[in-house]
C-alpha cells in the first residue's frame, strides 16, 4: 500500500506572496491531519479533516486554510507568507482519525519564505 | 487546554545504556497517547501507543511506556540502546473522542558507538 505523499517536497517563497501544498492520504484513509514542525517547537496542529468537513483546528491565524476533497485528498494553503511561515509542514492520515487511530506521516514539504 | 511536555530536548547516550524520556500531559479527561520516532531522513513513524486496558505498553525495536494516570505521565523506556536509536522522539496525546493531537516539542536522542 503506498503510503502518504505530499508535493512538492520543497518550496522557497517571498514574504506576501501565497501558497498550496497537497496531501495524498494512503488509499481508505479519510482523514487526514496537518501539522507545522518547526526547530524546538516540535510538531503545532493546523487542522483535521474527515469527509470533507474540518473537525478541529489548531491556533494558528486566519492566513492557514485548508480543504479536503472527495477522495480524501487534502490541500493547505497559506496566505500573505511571514517569514516566519518558515517550517516543516507534514501530513498525516489514518482511517478515522480518534480513538487510539494510528497516524502515517508524509514526507513533509519544507517551505521556506525569504 | 491540552499540552504536552517533555522534560529532556536533548539526551547523549553511550551504547547499552539503558534510556527513560520524560514525558507529561496536561488534560483532565480520557486520553490517548503515543510515541512516535523521527530518524535521520525518514518520516514520523509509530514507536507503540496506549489506547486503554494494560497501562504498560510494548512498541517496536524493543521500546516500552508506562502510562501512570494519577501522574499524567506517559515515559518512554528502553532497557538497552543502540547506535540506530539514535532519533527525535516526540510524545503526543489526543483526547479520547477527539480529533486534534498534541504533540510535545521533542527529545533528540544521540547513542555513541
Amino acid at each position: 500500500k503506498a503510503g502518504v505523499t505530499q508535493t512538492p517536497r520543497y518550496l522557497i517563497k517571498t514574504r506576501g506572496q501565497q501558497v498550496t501544498l497537497s496531501c495524498s492520504p494512503i488509499s481508505g484513509h479519510r482523514s487526514v491531519s496537518w501539522y507545522q514542525q518547526t526547530p524546538g517547537q516540535g510538531l503545532q496542529f493546523l487542522f483535521e479533516y474527515f469527509s470533507e468537513t474540518q473537525r478541529n483546528k489548531g491556533n494558528f491565524p486566519g492566513r492557514f486554510s485548508g480543504r479536503q476533497f472527495s477522495n480524501s485528498r487534502s490541500e493547505m494553503n497559506v496566505s500573505t507568507l511571514e517569514l516566519g511561515d518558515s517550517a516543516l509542514y507534514l501530513c498525516a492520515s489514518s482511517a478515522i482519525g480518534t480513538s487510539g487511530d494510528t497516524q502515517y506521516f508524509g514526507p513533509g514539504t519544507r517551505l521556506t519564505v525569504l | 487546554a491540552q499540552s504536552v511536555s517533555q522534560h529532556n530536548h536533548h539526551v547523549i547516550l553511550s551504547e547499552a545504556a539503558s534510556l527513560e524520556l520524560g514525558c507529561n500531559y496536561s488534560y483532565g479527561g480520557t486520553v490517548n497517547l503515543f510515541w512516535y520516532v523521527q530518524y535521520p531522513g525518514q518520516h514520523l513513524q509509530l514507536l507503540l501507543k496506549y489506547f486503554s486496558g494494560d497501562p504498560l505498553v510494548k512498541g517496536i525495536k524493543g521500546f516500552e511506556a508506562e502510562f501512570i494516570k494519577s501522574k499524567f505521565s506517559f515515559n518512554l523506556r528502553k532497557p538497552s540502546v543502540q547506535w540506530s536509536d539514535t532519533a527525535e522522539y516526540f510524545c503526543a496525546v489526543l483526547a479520547t473522542g477527539g480529533f486534534k493531537t498534541i504533540f510535545g516539542a521533542g527529545t533528540r536522542l544521540f547513542v555513541k558507538a
